[in-house]
């Protein structure tokens, strides 16, 4: 039972373009909600993340946008980069968990120059 | 480089035999976390430890599987006779103690580069 459900799977962007990644989940329990970014062969690494307590968090091209009543946040990752190119993991933590993170499946992103 | 550590970075085994991973977290953080990862999908939680003690694990960890962080520095991740549905990536990550003070989230887990286990 994946508790974090992400999309698209994958997705092509042109280099200054804007890619959006969605998350949805279901344990309202859930109170941290990062952004990990992962190369090929490499571990994660935390991009951004957000507490419930605000709807917006924004570090240079990188915002997330949480919707608490839906139940969704999302990553939109502005003036896109060849370099950007990645897979990226939405995940969450409940404060009574020990701060164990379920992930998304992830999503694949390709921006071509 | 002051990031997690994880040896060796790829492993080649033959099924039915045992394998250790090692992870160094990051200096003075107390919570380590091991997961796994296979291919085309996220990582998924195995086991939790605050110092020394071992607080949490999944039921994906079978009894074939154990973890030890002696002295609350460095972690090792055991794997006794190995199959091949053991083949996949093996993340160490490590968080600080919380500040709240600060407003530091508790929840910050840095991901060293994983060990790659193939069994064959």
């Amino acid at each position: 039972q994946q508790q974090v459900k992400q999309s698209p799977q994958s997705l092509i962007v042109q280099k200054g373009g804007i890619s959006i990644i969605n998350c949805a989940y279901e344990n309202t329990a859930f109170d941290y909600f990062p952004w990990y970014q992962q190369f090929p062969g490499k571990g994660p690494a935390l991009l951004i993340a957000i507490r419930p307590d605000v709807s917006e968090k924004k570090e240079g091209r990188f915002t997330i946008s949480f919707n608490k009543s839906a139940k969704q946040f999302s990553l939109h990752i502005m003036d896109s980069q060849p370099g950007d190119s990645a897979t990226y993991f939405c995940a969450a933590s409940k404060d009574d968990s020990w701060g164990k993170l379920q992930f998304g499946a992830g999503t694949q992103v390709v921006v071509t120059p | 480089d002051t990031g997690v550590s994880q040896n060796p970075r790829h492993k080649i085994t033959k099924r039915g035999q045992n394998v250790t991973f090692r992870c160094d977290p990051i200096s003075e953080h107390n919570r380590l976390y091991w997961y796994r990862q296979t291919l085309g999908q996220g990582p998924e939680f195995l086991t939790y430890f605050q110092n020394e003690a071992q607080l949490e694990k999944s039921r994906l960890l079978s009894d074939r599987f154990s973890a030890e962080r002696p002295k609350g520095s460095f972690s090792t991740l055991e794997i006794q006779r190995t199959e091949q549905g053991d083949s996949a990536m093996y993340l160490c990550a490590s968080s600080p103690p919380p500040d709240r003070g600060a407003r530091k989230w508790a929840y910050e887990q840095y991901f060293g580069p994983g060990t790659r286990l193939t069994v064959t």
